[in-house]
């Protein structure tokens, strides 16, 4: 059975602060990793990744993921209070055309 | 661009009662999903949809039923709604697995209370 797991389950920083949030994965016929940013509505989509090794940024974040040690971490610096939000992982199985979600990891960032 | 559309928004319904969600996209995806989000529990997925006329089972099926007649529709079905159904239900479409760019994109959500 596929199985994401995300740390941690919450965090609180101050604003400016640097974080790592992380996912590891256990996925057959993995094809992809995704996150995704959700505050009220729904998630949005923020980094695909599919090799091993190859940091994509957008902005203050970054992402990475290791297919050799099954996980992605996904860092955000110099934290606002704009990234409050839940984190999901989603790796994806191109067998059963599934994208297997975590339960998110809750970021809150105080002023 | 509308993207994925949800309708309806809210819905409260009672213990019995049957309804239907629809789902639309206009990107020509050939991949659609249904998720439930309960408090906790992350995004659990209810059926999806791999192409015209296929459907497939998720992690949590029962209860609910499916159809996708035609491409840019997935209906999402309650015959006989119980409290446990009580959740915000997300509907999302992609191109399929292995293609370039096949992000999930969501829909804004049902949030559906059964009393």
């Amino acid at each position: 059975e596929d199985k994401v797991v995300q740390s941690p389950l919450s965090l609180v920083v101050h604003e400016g602060d640097t974080v790592t949030l992380n996912c590891s994965y256990e996925v057959t016929n993995f094809r992809s990793l995704l996150w995704y940013k959700q505050e009220k509505k729904a998630p949005t989509f923020l980094f695909m990744l599919t090799s091993s090794g190859i940091e994509k940024k957008s902005g203050r974040l970054s992402s990475i993921l290791d297919k050799k040690e099954l996980f992605s971490i996904l860092n955000i610096t110099a934290t606002q209070t704009g990234d409050s939000a839940i984190y999901l992982c989603a790796p994806t199985n191109s067998g059963t055309y599934k994208y297997i979600f975590g339960t998110g990891t809750r970021l809150k960032v105080l002023a | 661009n509308a993207g994925v559309t949800q309708t309806p928004k809210f819905r409260v319904l009672k213990t019995g009662q049957s309804m239907t969600l629809l789902c639309a996209q206009d990107m020509n995806h050939e991949y659609m999903y249904w998720y439930r989000q309960d408090p906790g529990m992350g995004l659990r997925l209810i059926h999806y949809s791999v192409g015209e006329g296929t459907t497939a089972k998720g992690e949590v099926p029962d209860g609910y039923n499916v159809s996708r007649l035609k491409k840019q529709n997935f209906l999402l079905g309650l015959e006989s709604a119980a409290p446990s159904q009580t959740s915000v239900y997300f509907c999302a479409s992609s191109y399929p697995l292995g293609q370039a760019d096949s992000p999930l994109h969501f829909g804004n959500g049902t949030r559906l209370t059964v009393t």
